[in-house]
């Protein structure tokens, strides 16, 4: 098994539908993460969830719902989108939440909301 | 607001040439991680540099961390078609546990 894994790979979705990410983690970390990732831009955290309690939340809009039912698995619930959500969706893993600690990432979910 | 600044934003040189990408700030950092980002693929660590001006090597790969802190530069000797890929750099802020990151620098080895 991969060290964090992430599904589908590839995401289209209509801006009426609903559509979820999952994200699981083979490592033994306590803290997972979402990122946006758009081109030429840094990566935009999303959310941090660490021992399964959201600890941070970027003021991201509510059209984005995490959902960490345990340390090894994050979800991301997408409903009613809008055409500039398109991006590659990451999730890391690490092995807490304090900075400076390395961060495993899947591969991304690549979103195309038509 | 802390920034991360890389530069250039796209290089495509020829295989065997050698490169310098670069990562500045107007802050200092405790520290300073540089990822690499292959196409299809997440961003995945290829190091972290803490005392300034440290020095790294990751075999023809160079990582050095300024001396007051507020910038990094990334040297490859001899550059690769392995080495395509996205170059991104990533510091702790001061105020929470979050990383902040670079735009990246996209680097293309053409055979």
């Amino acid at each position: 098994e991969t060290g964090v894994t992430q599904t589908p790979r590839h995401l289209v979705m209509g801006m009426t539908n609903k559509k979820s990410l999952k994200c699981e983690q083979h490592l033994g970390h306590n803290a997972m993460y979402w990122y946006k990732q758009s081109a030429k831009k840094p990566l935009e955290l999303m959310f941090v969830y660490s021992l399964e309690e959201r600890v941070e939340n970027n003021s991201v809009p509510s059209r984005f719902s995490p959902e960490c039912p345990n340390s090894s698995h994050l979800f991301l619930h997408l409903h009613t989108l809008q055409p500039e959500d398109s991006a590659l969706y990451l999730c890391a893993s690490s092995q807490d939440e304090t900075w400076a600690i390395e961060a495993f990432f899947g591969q991304g979910t690549r979103l195309t909301v038509v | 607001t802390q920034l991360l600044e890389q530069s250039p934003q796209f290089l495509s040189i020829q295989e065997g040439e050698n490169l310098t990408v670069y990562c500045n700030s107007s802050s200092v950092f405790s520290s300073l991680q540089w990822y690499r980002q292959e196409p299809g693929e997440g961003p995945v660590l290829l190091v972290t540099v803490v005392t300034g001006g440290e020095v790294k090597k990751l075999k023809r790969l160079t990582f050095q961390f300024g001396d007051a802190r507020k910038d990094s530069s990334l040297h490859i000797t001899a550059a690769q078609p392995g080495d395509t890929g996205l170059y991104l750099c990533a510091a702790p802020m001061d105020s929470n546990y979050q990383l902040i990151w670079g735009a990246g620098t996209k680097l293309i080895i053409k055979p």
